[in-house]
């Protein structure tokens, strides 16, 4: 059993340009979550998926931010014109669709640095 | 809205002593409560959870935690840490009634071990 995978693990870009990130949940896991950690916090809550549609986005997702996640397998999260507020650290965690899914098994997260 | 709240930022503890690490929630009704574990380039691990049922629950590397309802507390306990349980510790609580069931996280508690 492989668990949620994200690549890449480290990202460096500059201001203003465009980066994406890709999640791997657990292959028979049909919910699919986004997750935002800067330093000294906990994770906050981006957005989710149940199989291919997004069934919620927190306010926190800004316009320039957009997670797709086509056929309701792999998940990728596009930031476009990066600022350097979206440094940090994003985390991708998967689920079962059921009474307990709140069960959320995470992955090893992408960290972004915008310079 | 629920929130959590870790009142230590940090503890330090010897090997072999006792730990307690606190944990405070609000939540309107009985909530879905969770402790995680963060080691350096690490994802979070599950280390346990709580539904329903009894208070106590046991989880992985030999961690415990109690609910209780009446002081809105779900403390993390382990009898004698052992020099590898130094990390940063997540309380969450999970949204029972919300079809999304994300997780609001505290702050986190980072644990140093002494030798």
């Amino acid at each position: 059993d492989t668990g949620v995978s994200q690549n890449p693990r480290h990202k460096i870009t500059k201001r203003g340009q465009n980066v994406t990130f890709r999640c791997d949940p657990i292959s028979e896991h049909n919910r699919l979550y986004w997750y935002r950690q800067t330093l000294g916090q906990g994770p906050e809550f981006l957005t989710y998926f149940q199989n291919e549609a997004q069934l919620e986005k927190s306010r926190l997702l800004s316009d320039r931010f957009s997670a797709e996640r086509p056929k309701g397998s792999f998940s990728t999260l596009e930031i476009q014109r990066t600022e350097q507020g979206d440094s940090a650290m994003y985390l991708c965690a998967s689920s079962l669709g059921d009474a307990r899914g709140s069960e959320q098994y995470f992955g090893p997260g992408t960290r972004l640095t915008v310079t | 809205a629920q929130s959590v709240t870790q009142p230590d930022i940090h503890i330090t503890v010897s090997e072999g002593a006792s730990l307690e690490l606190r944990c405070n929630y609000s939540y309107g009704a009985t909530p879905y409560l969770f402790w995680y574990v963060q080691s350096p380039g690490q994802g979070l691990q599950l280390l346990l959870k709580y539904f329903s049922g009894d208070t106590l629950v046991q989880g992985i590397k030999g961690f415990e935690a109690e609910f209780k309802r009446s002081q809105s507390s779900f403390n993390l306990r382990k009898p004698s840490v052992h020099w590898s349980d130094a990390a940063e510790y997540f309380c969450a609580v999970g949204d029972v009634s919300g079809s999304a069931r994300q997780l609001t996280f505290g702050s986190g508690t980072q644990l140093t071990v002494l030798p």
